[in-house]
């Protein structure tokens, strides 16, 4: 696409719920962030996948939290039991290179965003 | 632990105003530092800078980085309300890791 697409945009749920957010990065970019966005705040790294593996999950705040990537393009993002604490803007990013790869900038394609709250 | 710190944390100004946001950080192995601009929800791109004392501009912005001080400024002269957003620093260690700060708060009134 012509863009990073993510949906929902927003999503309410009630805590202990099982949310599921979605990214469809940009076609042909290799590389794909989450981040989290709480409010006031910057975007905080959650995960980056190269292709289909997650090569640094370093930043899930827990085991509540996983994503898969399982045809190297659409990603999900999951979170299980969710809390109160968990509300926040979801961002995904993309980028044609990978971090550690040749050509990398490190400049990031940010996607609108997966606004949950969680009541 | 990559740190990064921008000031002010918000900031009010006029329409015709020249504003100036700071972004100073501490990252093992510095690679890059970014500047987006958040409006709504996803942050746009803005400059990457990555050798000191050079200028970045693209119309009304520009900035510049500052490697022996660990900074950054990014500057608009002749703010207009359009301007008005968050202004986000992020810094890109050797494995392009970025970390981002917590972002200026820009109001520009008319």
């Amino acid at each position: 696409g012509a863009g990073v697409s993510q949906t929902p945009s927003n999503k309410v749920t009630e805590k202990g719920k099982y949310v599921e957010l979605r990214c469809d990065p940009i076609s042909g970019h290799t590389a794909l962030y989450w981040y989290r966005q709480s409010l006031g705040q910057g975007p905080e790294f959650l995960i980056y996948f190269q292709g289909t593996g997650a090569a640094d999950d370093s930043g899930l705040p827990n085991d509540r939290f996983f994503a898969v990537r399982p045809e190297g393009s659409v990603s999900t993002l999951k979170i299980q039991r969710t809390e109160r604490g968990d509300s926040a803007v979801y961002l995904c990013a993309s980028s044609l290179y990978g971090r550690a790869q040749a050509g990398s900038t490190g400049e990031l394609f940010f996607g609108e965003g997966s606004r949950l709250t969680v009541l | 632990e990559d740190k990064v710190v921008q000031s002010p944390l918000s900031l009010v100004v006029h329409e015709g105003d020249t504003v100036t946001l700071n972004c100073s950080y501490e990252v093992t192995n510095f690679r890059s530092l970014l500047w987006y601009k958040q409006e709504k929800k996803a942050p746009t791109f803005l400059f990457m800078l990555t050798s000191s004392g050079i200028e970045k501009k693209s119309g009304r912005l520009s900035s510049i980085l500052d490697k022996k001080e660990l900074s950054s400024i990014l500057n608009i002269t002749a703010t207009q309300t359009g301007d008005s957003a968050i202004y986000l620093c992020a810094v890109g260690n050797a494995g392009n890791m970025l970390t981002f700060g917590g972002g200026t708060r820009l109001m520009v009134k008319p």
